[in-house]
């Protein structure tokens, strides 16, 4: 099974950070990768998918990178609604969550 | 717009089971791949199970293969899990998802449900 590691646990930050969130994969899964925000007491929501493409809808503050292993999710200019918990998704083989990384008010 | 509600979750006992549905609205639910996903309280999501357009395929995590069974009905447009001899790890939140399928085994899910909660406690 692939492994998804995401970076930090928890993130602190203001309205108007750049914040990074990193996810790296056990082994190669190319671009396969998607990236989710949920908020208390919702089903997530899909942000960005094929690593780099943004979701319909989707603010362009949201923006991804990376493939093989090492994959980023960055806000440019975090917002109020922004404060969350982002999940990445692996699709190369089936599919497997991060851990998950809280956007909290620093 | 697409629009998923589960309905079904509830308080159970260990080796007892539970239905879960989905209703879905708002697209062509026979030309979607659909997924069951869960959470358990405070942890990260698990993917559990997909079927595919026509029911013909179905895939389940080990975790649950052997218990869980998904089915849908294209007529009524719902979804479902059938979940059977449930354990206490199996307490989560369950979420209804759509399936963007793009072939070998790679898929990933643009639109969720609310979710219902299931939990497993004598």
């Amino acid at each position: 099974d692939i492994q998804m590691t995401q970076s930090p646990s928890t993130l602190s930050a203001s309205v108007g950070d750049r914040v990074t969130i990193t996810c790296r994969a056990s082994q190669s899964i190319s671009s396969w990768l998607a990236w989710y925000q949920q908020k208390p007491g919702k089903g997530p929501k899909l942000l960005i998918y094929k690593a780099s493409s943004l979701e319909s809808g989707v603010p362009s503050r949201f923006s991804g990178s990376g493939s093989g292993t090492e994959f980023t999710l960055t806000i440019s200019s975090l917002q109020p609604d922004d404060f969350a918990t982002y999940y990445c998704q692996q699709y190369n083989s089936y599919s497997t969550f991060g851990q998950g990384t809280k956007v909290e008010v620093k | 717009q697409v629009q998923l509600v589960e309905s079904g979750g509830g308080l159970v006992k260990p080796g007892g089971s539970l239905r879960l549905s989905c209703a879905a609205s708002g697209f062509t639910f026979s030309d979607y791949y659909m997924s069951w996903i869960r959470q358990a309280p405070g942890k990260a999501l698990e993917w559990v199970s997909y079927i595919n357009s026509d029911s013909s395929h179905t895939h389940y995590a080990d975790s649950v293969e052997g218990r869980f069974t998904i089915s849908r009905d294209n007529a009524k447009n719902l979804l479902y899990l059938q979940m059977r001899s449930l354990r206490a790890e199996d307490t989560a939140v369950y979420y209804c998802a759509r399936v963007l399928y793009y072939g070998s085994s790679r898929y990933y899910f643009d639109n969720w449900g609310q979710g219902t909660l299931v939990s497993v406690s004598s």
